[in-house]
């Protein structure tokens, strides 16, 4: 089968880094995604990587590594507002539906 | 540009009844999809349409059926609602099936009692 794997829940603090994991079993790969969801809310896209390496949207940065089938979304300077779940995403085919992880709700603490 | 739109945005059901959920977008996407959501869980695809004319089951498709009415629409019917089908759902669309981006509406929050 086809899985994705990612932490139930992460805790950080305000102002402090925090790192949400992803790894994924899937008969093939063409890239993986990360996307926000707020509580009452609908996911919203943040970012995406194809290729191995980090990829940096403001505060926000995704890494992948195709060998290891590992995945890593960064949230830096964390602020109140980024208190939501946040669910990765793989495509195994260019022609395929995305598979979803189940979610990783971030608790942030002031 | 109001990206994709679902409505109603909330319906309460008898068990039994039917009720068609509807999803539109104005981006000319090519592909979209249904998908449910439990609460405290991941979404679930029940049905997707990679392009116009065509329509194909996902993981949970049972209990629904779908019409891709033309490029921009694509609707989801539940024939005779169940508790079990009590969730939020929510239409995306892509550009492409398979591409890493999807848009998603607001959802429907619907319960059968």
């Amino acid at each position: 089968g086809q899985s994705l794997e990612q932490p139930s829940e992460v805790t950080a603090v305000e102002g402090a880094i925090v790192q949400i994991n992803c790894t994924y079993q899937t008969s093939g790969f063409y890239g993986l995604s990360w996307y926000q969801q707020h509580d009452g809310g609908a996911p919203t896209f943040l970012s995406y990587n194809a290729l191995d390496g980090l990829e940096e949207t403001g505060r926000f940065s995704s890494f992948l590594s195709r060998s290891d089938s590992y995945g890593y979304l960064l949230l830096q300077e964390l602020q109140m507002k980024d208190s939501a779940s946040y669910f990765c995403a793989v495509s195994p085919d260019s022609n395929y539906q995305l598979i979803w992880g189940a979610g990783t709700k971030l608790i942030i603490k002031p | 540009n109001a990206g994709v739109t679902q409505t109603p945005k909330f319906q309460v059901l008898k068990t039994g009844q039917s009720m068609t959920l509807q999803c539109a977008q104005d981006m000319n996407h090519n592909s979209m999809y249904w998908y449910r959501q439990d609460p405290g869980m991941g979404l679930r695809l029940i049905y997707y349409s990679a392009s116009e004319g065509t329509t194909d089951k996902g993981e949970v498709p049972n209990g629904y059926n779908v019409s891709r009415l033309n490029k921009r629409e694509f609707s989801l019917r539940l024939e005779s609602a169940a508790p079990s089908q009590t969730s939020v759902y929510f239409c995306a669309s892509n550009v492409r099936d398979g591409d890493l981006e999807q848009y998603f509406g607001p959802g429907t929050r619907l319960t059968v009692t």
